[in-house]
């Protein structure tokens, strides 16, 4: 069953205005970690944000913001004022406990944003 | 700044090939990844490995092994490379005990086998 569901494969945005891009999860532990990564079309991924589980503030760095709905198990990414360097893929991954101790992250199929001049 | 290097951006390689990928991290993290990345399906974890000499299965193991004999180096195998293993390769490594936990990526390389 796909644990992490980016439903928006590709978007449009205006350059200067907001986009938000979706990202819906699925798992029954209860301490779970929530990142948002950037991948250029020099292939890198970055690190953009990151939300636990237990934060009781939405994650906000720069422009970038999750709005974090536990209930509905969402973490979309916000970003405010577009500005060209954005367009790129942009993908969503859970971190979750494994029985051995250890951690395993899990990513979304991506949305790749186009941001118009 | 973490810097995770990967020893290839571009590998060419044959059916039937052994294929080495490398992977270096100098921060001194003790968890290494290694992901394969296709169209529509993200990146899918392969093998990780937490410690030294430690390694784990991922979701598709299969037609891979991995080798972690100093901490800084995860390498990545293809016993006999095969089409369906064209893809691009994603190296990354994190450090347990940090909040986040947040992993850090290498540039990729990007494997054809013909």
């Amino acid at each position: 069953a796909q644990k992490i569901t980016q439903t928006q494969p590709g978007m449009f945005v205006q350059e200067k205005e907001a986009v938000t891009l979706d990202c819906t999860y699925d798992t029954s532990d209860p301490s779970y970690g929530l990142f948002w990564y950037k991948q250029p079309s020099s292939g890198e991924m970055i690190f953009l944000i990151y939300q636990g589980s237990y934060d009781q503030q939405n994650a906000t760095e720069g422009r970038y913001s999750l709005n974090f709905q536990k209930a509905r198990k969402s973490a979309n990414l916000v970003i405010s004022a577009s500005q060209l360097g954005d367009s790129a893929m942009y993908f969503c991954a859970m971190r979750e406990p494994l029985n051995t101790g250890g951690f395993k992250t899990i990513f979304g199929a991506g949305t790749r944003l186009f941001v118009k001049a | 700044d973490v810097k995770v290097t990967q020893s290839s951006r571009y590998l060419v390689k044959r059916t039937g090939e052994k294929v080495f990928l490398e992977c270096v991290q100098d921060m001194d993290h003790e968890n290494m990844f290694w992901y394969r990345q296709d169209p529509g399906l993200g990146l899918r974890l392969i093998y990780f490995s937490y410690d030294v000499k430690m390694k784990e299965k991922g979701d598709i193991p299969e037609g891979y092994s991995v080798s972690r004999e100093k901490k800084e180096r995860f390498s990545l195998i293809l016993e006999s490379a095969s089409t369906n293993q064209t893809s691009m390769y994603l190296c990354a490594s994190s450090q347990t005990g940090l909040s986040t936990d947040t992993q850090y990526f290498g540039p990729g390389t990007r494997l054809t086998v013909l």
